[in-house]
């Protein structure tokens, strides 16, 4: 069965460290994997996909099927990036599973 | 345009009780999904639609109905409240097939 693994309920950085959050997918099929992000107050909204390859806000994220892995990473931390992060995998082409979230602080 | 909204943002429940959460978007979308959150743990899907007239089960249906019968409208019934079903209740939409989707605001619902 399908399932999505975000190891850190909290992830706790200074301004200006390095961040990387952490995802894992267990799925038979051909992975499309997403990361959510939501932000103090807001709805939760699309980060980046894996498939467009972008860099947005600063955060990128490579898929690595021998790890099974779509870790989230940012060279430099900013205190707005401060925020609930979700890693999601689409299966059956029209559902997702979200991970149970990583908790980002990023303190001055 | 107003994206996903949904109604309404807060509810207690006692037990028994049956509600309806409403959730309407005008994106023309097909698809829409409703989700539930329980503390500490990730959405999980409970219906979902690809289109009017079209539903089906997620991963957590037990104790909730849906119906889509306008493109723009895809309600969540509860007809008899039980306080396993106390989480906050996402509603979503998503233009095409595995693409990204659009999140309504949340309710947060308490059964007592």
């Amino acid at each position: 069965a399908q399932r999505v693994t975000q190891p850190e309920k909290l992830l706790s950085v200074f301004k200006g460290a390095p961040v990387e959050l952490k995802c894992n997918y267990s799925y038979s099929g051909s992975p499309e994997l997403f990361w959510y992000v939501q932000y103090s107050r807001q709805r939760l909204q699309l980060l980046l996909r894996h498939i467009s390859r972008e860099s947005i806000k600063g955060f990128t994220a490579d898929l690595n099927k021998g790890e099974t892995s779509f870790h989230l990473k940012k060279p430099f931390a900013q205190e707005e990036d401060s925020a609930m992060y979700y890693c999601a995998l689409s299966y059956n082409t029209d559902k997702l599973i979200f991970g149970t979230g990583t908790r980002l602080q990023v303190f001055p | 345009n107003a994206g996903v909204t949904q109604t309404p943002k807060f509810r207690i429940l006692k037990i028994g009780q049956s509600m309806t959460l409403q959730c309407t978007q005008d994106m023309n979308h097909n698809y829409m999904y409703w989700y539930r959150q329980d503390p500490g743990m990730g959405l999980k899907l409970i219906y979902y639609s690809v289109g009017a007239g079209i539903t089906d089960k997620g991963e957590v249906p037990n104790g909730y109905n849906v119906s889509r019968s306008t493109t723009e409208d895809f309600p969540l019934r509860l007809e008899l409240a039980a306080p396993s079903q106390t989480s906050v209740y996402f509603c979503a939409s998503s233009g095409t097939s595995g693409n990204e989707q659009f999140f309504g605001p949340g309710t947060r619902l308490t059964v007592l």
